[in-house]
């Protein structure tokens, strides 16, 4: 199994634009994680799912942020706009059950 | 509240042992993790013990749990260069569906 994939591994944008984070979790997988991680606050979950319905969506930092899974194997987290402030690493997880969570490389964003 | 406490930082000699120590509040969390991130990459999934253990060993990993402090370590015995990385110890409390993360423990190998 390739694991969970994320793309792309690096974005830099300038403040304002709209970023599009990928991921593929790991097939049969019935849980998916959206983190992100900084130095300041650590790693932060921002959104999970469950067989493709999201169930907590309370770390998600404001509207700018949307998530969404239209099917088992696609998940994306948006941004628009984005700011300097959401500069950080991204990372996508999926699971079989709650338990036992299997993390993608991340997503290194820069917002300039 | 739900919360997973480490100490941030252990330096280590190579070939010693590292005892990377971690304290959670939620006692009725089912599984306890260990997880390894090294420079760049993603969290990897280490070790994990059930709530019902006191220990798991798994090659140079050792687990302890201890419930009634709510005290969870993992030991590295004979620490090599290659450990060197965060690791985060995380909880799964009973009360909801998602993983608690402590803040990381960066371990420094040196000769």
């Amino acid at each position: 199994d390739a694991g969970v994939i994320q793309s792309p591994r690096h974005e830099v944008t300038e403040m304002g634009q709209e970023v599009t984070l990928r991921c593929k979790p790991i097939s049969g997988h019935d849980y998916l994680f959206w983190y992100r991680q900084t130095m300041m606050r650590g790693l932060e979950l921002l959104i999970y799912f469950n067989n493709n319905v999201p169930i907590d969506d309370s770390g998600m930092p404001e509207d700018r942020f949307s998530a969404k899974m239209p099917n088992a194997s696609f998940s994306t987290l948006k941004i628009q706009p984005s700011e300097p402030r959401d500069s950080a690493v991204y990372f996508c997880a999926s699971s079989l059950g709650r338990e036992k969570l299997f993390f993608g490389s991340g997503t290194q964003l820069s917002v300039l | 509240g739900e919360d997973v406490e480490q100490s941030l930082f252990l330096s280590v000699r190579e070939g010693d042992s590292s005892v990377i120590n971690c304290t959670y509040t939620d006692s009725s969390s089912t599984y306890l993790y260990w997880y390894k991130q090294e420079p760049g990459a993603g969290l990897q999934l280490l070790t994990y013990i059930f709530s019902n253990m006191d220990m798991k060993q798994d090659q140079r990993l050792t687990v302890l749990l201890n419930k009634k402090d709510k005290h969870l370590s993992l030991r590295i015995a004979d620490t090599q260069t290659g450990d060197s990385a965060i690791y985060f110890c995380a909880e799964t409390p009973r009360s909801g569906n998602k993983l608690i993360f402590g803040a990381g423990t960066r371990l420094a190998v040196h000769p």
